[in-house]
């Protein structure tokens, strides 16, 4: 059972639109900053957005990242067949010191 | 480019001892502050297990804390992943990663690709 709640999954056509949440409390999200994984089973996960909004460099555009309070949301805009993985927020939680993930958000693109 | 790489047995008896290395390739263990290991149980998420200085300093999830030992070696640029007392419940894939950590900051944005422990008689 994790700190951090994400909805266990969200789907959407090709070229559409997709957010995906993550809810905490003040003392993860609402002191820290978020950083949001791609992760494809069997490979490396892939940094995808850090310190809420982000974007490492090699990372689309199409990715997006915003906080506000305690909540988090990852959106990602033209949504292409190869972006169908599981994505997984991530920040410290300061009371129980310690590094956490979201659940897990498994992405379909229809 | 940071590259890491995660290495051990596959197969850990319970009650025994798992033990995995990361090497670190293209780049000082010296020069960034903290790694980490992350597990991924079979049909789980993933599981923040620990993260470890290049001084050594080290915190632990509270869940694992009574059974996890992490340790580094510089000169080898390494650094190790020990759990005891394992169970069928550490069946994992297991994966190291660099933390970029600051005040409240902190993201892992080089890692490995991950180590498939099994746990089983």
């Amino acid at each position: 059972q994790s700190v951090l709640t994400q909805p266990p999954s969200v789907s959407a056509a090709p070229g559409q639109k997709v957010t995906i949440s993550c809810s905490g409390s003040s003392s993860n999200i609402g002191n820290n900053y978020v950083s949001w994984y791609q992760h494809l089973p069997g490979t490396a996960p892939r940094l995808l957005i850090y310190d809420n909004n982000g974007r490492p460099s090699g990372i689309p555009d199409r990715f997006s990242g915003a906080k506000s309070g305690t909540s988090a949301t990852l959106a990602i805009t033209g949504l292409q067949t190869g972006d169908e993985a599981d994505y997984y927020c991530a920040t410290w939680d300061s009371s129980l010191s310690t590094g956490v993930f979201g659940g897990g958000t498994r992405l379909t693109v229809l | 480019q940071v590259q890491l790489q995660e290495s051990g047995p596959g197969l850990v008896r319970p009650s025994g001892t798992l033990s995995l290395t990361c090497a670190v390739s293209g780049g000082s263990i010296r020069s960034y502050n903290w790694w980490i290991w992350v597990r991924q149980p079979p049909g789980k998420g993933l599981e923040w297990i620990g993260e470890i200085h290049h001084s050594g300093g080290t915190n632990y999830s509270p869940s694992l804390k009574s059974r996890v030992t992490m340790s580094v070696d510089k000169s080898k640029n390494q650094f190790f992943l020990k759990l005891n007392s394992v169970t069928a419940a550490d069946t994992a894939v297991y994966y190291c990663a660099r933390a970029i950590v600051g005040a409240t900051t902190g993201y892992f944005d080089y890692w490995g690709q991950g180590a498939l422990v099994i746990v089983s008689s």
